[in-house]
């Protein structure tokens, strides 16, 4: 079975704290994706990877960076977290260069909370 | 810009009812569907697909969805829902080309015993 493993389930920070958060994926997967979801908006893109040292831009990047220096790994940085960052974080991989068979690969998500 | 529309954000129907969860979605080019499910606790998980073909795919426990090309819409649908099926549930659109998946809303539903 694909493992997608994020580092944090619940994290509690205060503004303006840097925050990481880290994502593994154990199955060789090109492409790597962070999500936040929020109650009726569902999820919304922020970046993803397909590729070591490559991302791109989703729906909503601003205040946020990312990081994939090994394939494995797909980090999501909050250079200066906000209240209105307030958050379910999910990581997703899939393999392929496209997103073949559309299927991703979810984590089980990580709760940020900024006070 | 692509949306994809869950027009129900909450539903609670007792066991065996039928269920119908509507997606709708705003792209007009050639489109694969997609839907998910997250049960309390657990991590999102494709309950199933459409690429191409017979416009009515079949999933896993029981679910179908129907791709109505004129109605840009995939409805999800099973006959008899039981208490196990308390989750929500999530439509995703991607482009024929590009890496990306947009989700609606999600549809919350509660099925009681």
């Amino acid at each position: 079975d694909v493992k997608v493993t994020q580092s944090s389930r619940y994290l509690v920070k205060r503004t303006g704290e840097k925050v990481f958060l880290e994502c593994v994926q154990d199955m060789d997967h090109e492409n790597m994706f962070w999500y936040r979801q929020d109650p009726g908006l569902g999820l919304r893109l922020i970046y993803f990877s397909y590729d070591v040292k490559m991302k791109e831009k989703g729906d909503i990047p601003e205040g946020y960076s990312v990081s994939r220096e090994k394939k494995e790994r797909f980090s999501l940085i909050l250079e200066s977290a906000s209240t209105n960052q307030t958050s379910m974080y999910l990581c997703a991989s899939t393999p392929g260069g496209e997103l073949k068979g559309g299927e991703l690969f979810f984590g089980e998500g990580s709760r940020l909370t900024v006070l | 810009a692509q949306s994809v529309s869950q027009h129900n954000h909450h539903v609670i129907l007792s066991e065996a009812a039928s269920l119908e969860l509507g997606c709708n979605y705003s792209y007009g080019g050639t489109v694969n569907l997609f839907w998910y499910v997250q049960y309390p606790g657990q991590h999102l998980q494709l309950l199933l697909k459409y690429f191409s073909g017979d416009p009515l795919v079949k999933g896993i426990k029981g679910f179908e969805a129907e791709f109505i090309k004129s109605k840009f819409s995939f409805n999800l649908r099973k006959p008899s829902v039981q208490w196990s099926d308390t989750a929500e549930y999530f439509c995703a659109v991607k482009r024929n080309a590009g890496n990306m998946l947009t989700f609606g809303g999600g549809t919350r539903l509660m099925v009681k015993p």
